[in-house]
């Protein structure tokens, strides 16, 4: 079974530019979550997506959004850039069931520089 | 969010047992504890979680004590493969949705 894949890897912008993110889940995972990770303030989650809804966000201001397709694959969008939005951006894919235990499974992340 | 506490290093020799500690003395009736480990620059790789019993996987094992406050992961055999960050988190459900909250995690250096 293929892993989960981010889309670019690397991304130079400028301040003030917006930027998308791509993930594609494990096949057959309905839940993707987002993750911000700086040296500051490790990994932070931003939000999750489940069968096309948004079902938990964390605490990032609202330049930082998303969105999920029916076939399960996310984006994140970050308008405005700003250079502290300079990051490695983690997404992670699970069956997403309620309740019960399941584990995310990591992609390799998207390199963000905002210069 | 339950908080966990981990010693922020620890060395360990090659070939020998690695025994990562957390506590976690907030933890709910029905939150799971999980451990992932962060290779320098790569994603987080899940290795194991539990809720009360020890667990046990071809990666590692999982030793959660009785009144479920603190566990240790428990790496068998560790190789230089191993040197990661380590992190223990317990699970928080939040109206279904579910995150991980991760803490700094337990930068773990295997010597040869």
């Amino acid at each position: 079974k293929a892993g989960v894949t981010q889309t670019p890897r690397y991304l130079i912008k400028t301040r003030g530019q917006q930027v998308t993110l791509s993930c594609s889940p494990i096949s057959g995972h309905r839940s993707v979550s987002w993750y911000q990770q700086t040296p500051g303030q490790g990994l932070q989650f931003l939000f999750e997506y489940f069968s096309e809804t948004q079902r938990n966000k964390g605490n990032f201001p609202g330049r930082f959004s998303g969105r999920q397709f029916s076939n399960s694959r996310s984006e994140m969008n970050v308008s405005t850039l700003e250079l502290g939005d300079s990051a490695l951006y983690l997404c992670a894919s699970s069956g997403g069931s309620l309740g019960g235990s399941y584990e995310q499974y990591f992609g390799p992340g998207t390199r963000l520089t905002v210069t | 969010d339950a908080k966990t506490t981990q010693p922020p290093s620890m060395d360990c020799a090659e070939g020998r047992a690695a025994n990562l500690p957390c506590n976690h003395s907030t933890i709910s009736g029905n939150e799971y504890v999980y451990w992932y480990r962060q290779i320098h620059s790569q994603g987080p790789q899940y290795i194991i979680h539990g809720l009360k019993n020890n667990e046990t996987n071809e990666m590692a094992s999982l030793i959660i004590t009785e009144d479920r406050k603190s566990s240790t992961l428990i790496l068998p055999h560790a190789t230089l493969r191993d040197t990661a960050v380590y992190y223990c988190i317990v699970r928080v459900a939040v109206g279904g949705a579910q995150k991980l909250v991760f803490g700094q995690g337990t930068r773990l250096t295997i010597n040869p």
